[in-house]
């Protein structure tokens, strides 16, 4: 069964510094998303990704974050300069079109010391 | 703005019980509603689907209902195990281009020996 891959699965990092996520979708999907999840809180939407462009972003995706798609397989959301707030866990999801569910990678669980 | 939000937080049930979780929506224009289960440390897992223009829709052991006049969902689960118990979320797809899925709150289901 086709899956989201992300990777790594846990991140530590300094207040500061610069990471990386990283996300292999779905090979034949055309969306891509990240979302966040705050330990005990729902799901949040950051980005939506389709057609090689941001399609929309959420009020949390502040120009401290960013997407691409450098190679027709990878997807990857950078954070510049992480604060303690972005401690959370990452999604990456995908889904084809039409009437069919998106499906989520395992996420990264990425904590800003 | 828009939300999707759910009723309970907790739900606990026994072991062979049913059990029905519920969520409200706000937003009129969504035509595609999802459960999904979490587990703990794991990310979104796609349970069923439906669209608006259903009011019921069958798996095996669930059963997702639309209520569209009152913006009502909920997820039946049939002879509930210990499997089950996780954390439902139902989620909305809007129809704009970026056809991202906005999340309700989530309920923890905990099934009692």
């Amino acid at each position: 069964e086709p899956e989201v891959t992300q990777t790594p699965s846990h991140q530590v990092t300094q207040m500061g510094q610069e990471v990386i996520l990283r996300c292999v979708p779905i090979s034949n999907h055309l969306y891509f998303y990240w979302y966040r999840q705050i330990l005990g809180q729902k799901v949040e939407f950051l980005v939506s990704f389709y057609n090689n462009e941001i399609s929309e972003k959420s009020e949390i995706f502040d120009d401290q974050f960013s997407v691409e798609r450098p190679d027709g397989s990878n997807f990857t959301l950078k954070i510049r300069s992480t604060k303690l707030e972005d401690s959370a866990m990452y999604f990456c999801a995908s889904f084809s079109q039409g009437y069919t569910e998106a499906f989520f990678g395992q996420g990264t669980r990425l904590t800003v010391v | 703005g828009e939300s999707v939000g759910l009723h309970l937080p907790t739900l606990s049930v026994q072991e062979g019980d049913n059990s029905i979780i519920n969520c409200a929506y706000s937003n009129s224009a969504s035509d595609y509603f999802i459960w999904y289960k979490q587990e703990s440390g794991k990310g979104p897992q796609f349970i069923i689907d439906i669209r608006s223009n259903m009011d019921k829709r069958q798996g095996q052991r669930v059963t997702v209902l639309l209520n569209k006049t009152v913006k009502h969902l909920s997820l039946q689960i049939a002879a509930t195990q210990p499997g089950d118990s996780a954390v439902y979320f139902c989620a909305e797809r809007g129809t704009g281009s970026a056809r991202q899925l906005t999340f309700g709150s989530g309920t923890q289901l905990t099934v009692l020996p």
